[in-house]
């Protein structure tokens, strides 16, 4: 069954520092999604992506965080210059197509910036 | 924006029970509404959805009710059992010009004992 992969599994950061969080979606979609859950928390909107462009980005997705599809394969969420509170589980999704579709998940990234 | 409520947030329950979980929802335009399960390291994988268009959904023991009116929409386990321990998601989804944005509930934690 297709999925969608990320890596890594878990990274720890220091504070300030930039990172790349990495995401290979699912090979037919189209539609391209970051989320993030802090710990105990619910999972929140951070982006959508379509057609090598934002679609939509929430409140969270300020001027420290982009993303890119560099290759037509892998899709990066970068955080600039990361602070503590950044630290929470990173999700990437995608979907075949837009609204009302199945989004799948990857099994995500534990980001922990010290 | 839209605003999803979710409750109860930990549910016990015996092996054989049933379990429910609802959510209410707080924008009219949202149409689609999907549930996740997220077992303890992995990402949210999709149990089942419902559009706005049809009242109730059933698959196999899972079954999802909506009612438009009152913004509300729930989660039916029957017979549950122990591999049914999760925490449980529901969302809703606005679309953006097509695009699809999740807000999720709060969670809630079902336990199955045995």
């Amino acid at each position: 069954e297709p999925e969608v992969t990320q890596t890594p599994s878990h990274q720890v950061t220091q504070m300030g520092q930039e990172v790349i969080l990495r995401c290979v979606p699912i090979s037919n979609h189209l539609y391209f999604y970051w989320y993030r859950q802090i710990l105990g928390q619910k999972v929140e909107f951070l982006v959508s992506f379509y057609n090598n462009e934002i679609s939509e980005k929430s409140e969270i997705f300020d001027d420290q965080f982009s993303v890119e599809r560099p290759d037509g394969s892998n899709f990066t969420l970068k955080i600039r210059s990361t602070k503590l509170e950044d630290s929470a589980m990173y999700f990437c999704a995608s979907s075949e197509t837009g609204h009302g579709t199945e989004a799948f998940f990857g099994q995500g990234t534990r980001l922990t910036v010290v | 924006g839209e605003n999803v409520e979710q409750h109860p947030s930990t549910l016990s329950v015996q092996e054989g029970d049933s379990a429910v979980i609802k959510c209410t929802y707080s924008d009219s335009a949202s149409n689609y509404f999907p549930w996740y399960k997220q077992e303890l390291g992995k990402g949210p994988q999709l149990i089942i959805d419902i559009r706005s268009n049809v009242g109730e959904k059933k698959d196999q023991r899972i079954a999802v009710t909506l009612n438009k009116t009152a913004k509300h929409f729930s989660l039916h386990i029957t017979e549950t059992q122990p591999e049914d321990s999760a925490v449980y998601f529901c969302a809703a989804s606005i679309s953006a010009a097509g695009f699809q944005k999740l807000v999720f509930g709060t969670g809630t934690r079902l336990l199955v004992s045995p």
